[in-house]
């Protein structure tokens, strides 16, 4: 069975770095591109970026280039979100997820969300 | 980017009646590159149609996925209480994978 857990929510300062993390099982890793969607409180799925864990080849969203890095360690089978300096417009459910590219593409798995809160 | 557009914004109807949900296109995308997905609240989404028209792995026949080019549609042929949620579609015509802003259904 495929799975994706995602580490717990987290509470952090503006201005604080943040790295949150996607175990994921009942697949080779390193054979499906994985990605980030944000849900911002309240609203709708917003893609973040993927990354090919074979090559770490990513491909970012302009508007996402820069504010985050995504980036995996296949040893242990996880793929990692990662902030610098967060902001509280960082606010949000951030979910992972296991994108098919071959045709015809989609989403086939999902994690069960992360929620990170950023507030003085 | 390509934009997408979902219609209408929230839709009211009884279980029973037929839904339908529209998701239009900025630009053209190729056939079969669309999806969509529930989303069910507290809950993160799920597949429900790859390639426009392809049901995901146990989805009841009830949902189907039409439209090419700019213009596609979800169609829930007759509602049940457990189909009242937000629904989104994704194109993978192009980089980035874009979604639509979401049609909330709601019970009437």
């Amino acid at each position: 069975e495929v799975q994706l857990v995602q580490s717990g929510a987290e509470v952090k300062k503006p201005g604080e770095s943040l790295r949150i993390s996607c175990k994921v099982s009942g697949y080779r890793f390193t054979h499906y591109w994985i990605g980030w969607v944000r849900q911002m409180p309240g609203k709708g799925l917003e893609w973040m970026g993927i990354i090919y864990p074979d090559d770490s080849d990513t491909k970012y969203r302009p508007s996402f280039q820069g504010q985050v890095s995504i980036s995996v360690d296949k040893s242990i089978s996880t793929a990692y979100l990662q902030w610098s300096s967060l902001k509280a417009s960082d606010s949000a459910t951030y979910y992972c997820a296991r994108h098919i590219l071959d045709y015809p593409p989609h989403i086939d798995s999902w994690g069960q969300g992360t929620l990170v809160t950023v507030s003085s | 980017e390509i934009v997408l557009t979902q219609s209408p914004g929230t839709l009211s109807l009884s279980p029973g009646e037929r839904a339908t949900l529209s998701c239009r296109a900025s630009q053209r995308i190729s056939s079969g590159y669309l999806a969509w997905y529930q989303q069910k609240s507290g809950q993160a989404p799920r597949v429900l149609i790859y390639g426009a028209s392809s049901r995901a792995t146990g989805i009841p026949d009830r949902f189907s996925g039409s439209g090419s080019g700019t213009d596609f549609t979800l169609t829930i042929s007759r509602l049940e209480p457990e189909d009242f949620a937000v629904y989104y579609c994704q194109q993978y015509g192009s980089l980035p994978y874009t979604f639509g802003q979401g049609t909330k259904l709601e019970i009437k």
